[in-house]
């Protein structure tokens, strides 16, 4: 089964409007990444937050993590119309082999 | 550097037939992930190579599938005989490390089976 789920499945927005996605996962992790893929192309890095961390910030991008409740969300500010993507977070796997799993995604349109 | 290399970028092919899909993961990168994308089931682990040595294969379906890492520029992933069911995108991702930090994509490799 897949470790992470994101919330809401879909996101509809406004240019420069922000948008939020959540994720939550089952076990524990030492890192927590987000990506993004744009229609019909390969999934691409977008940040990482190690355990240890409780937020980061990567230009218009946030993403905070609460390991107490094993879930973390992005926040993707002034959003513009080329924002338009699905977004996944992922997490190591839980059987501590060293690939990861990635969640069911949201998929996120920013209206021009 | 020109990223991770898939082709090709769209296959169909008739049930029962073999189908091979291939990957050139970027330049000294030792570990290479192969996934399998969903509309039902999202994005599946199928099989990863660290330093060309297959390190976990239980994500792959079944006997039909197999993957090869001959060296360590080229990989492979075999369907024989396709069914409909194997219909999706298949994608394959490197990195540096097995450290699961930072997994760089392909354009992946849409495969139908009719």
């Amino acid at each position: 089964s897949q470790q992470g789920e994101e919330d809401p499945q879909a996101l509809s927005i406004q240019e420069g409007e922000n948008a939020t996605m959540n994720c939550s996962y089952k076990t524990s992790i030492n890192n927590l990444q987000w990506y993004r893929q744009n229609s019909g192309r390969g999934l691409v890095h977008l940040i990482l937050i190690r355990s240890n961390e409780r937020e980061k910030h990567s230009g218009r991008l946030r993403v905070t993590l609460d390991t107490s409740k094993k879930s973390s969300s992005l926040l993707i500010t002034a959003s513009r119309a080329a924002d338009t993507a699905s977004y996944f977070c992922a997490t190591p796997m839980d059987t501590g082999r060293r690939a990861l799993t990635f969640g069911s995604g949201t998929r996120l349109q920013v209206q021009p | 550097d020109a990223g991770v290399i898939q082709s090709p970028r769209h296959e169909v092919t008739e049930m029962g037939q073999e189908v091979t899909l291939r990957c050139k993961p970027i330049s000294g990168h030792n570990s290479l992930f192969w996934y399998r994308q969903t509309m039902m089931r999202g994005l599946e682990l199928l099989i990863y190579f660290n330093n060309n040595v297959p390190i976990d294969d239980s994500g792959m379906p079944e006997d039909r599938f197999s993957a090869k890492m001959p060296n360590a520029s080229f990989s492979t992933l075999k369907i024989q005989p396709s069914e409909p069911r194997d219909s999706a995108v298949y994608f394959c991702a490197s990195t540096v490390t097995a450290t699961n930090e930072k997994l760089f994509f392909g354009s992946g490799t849409q495969l139908s089976v009719l």
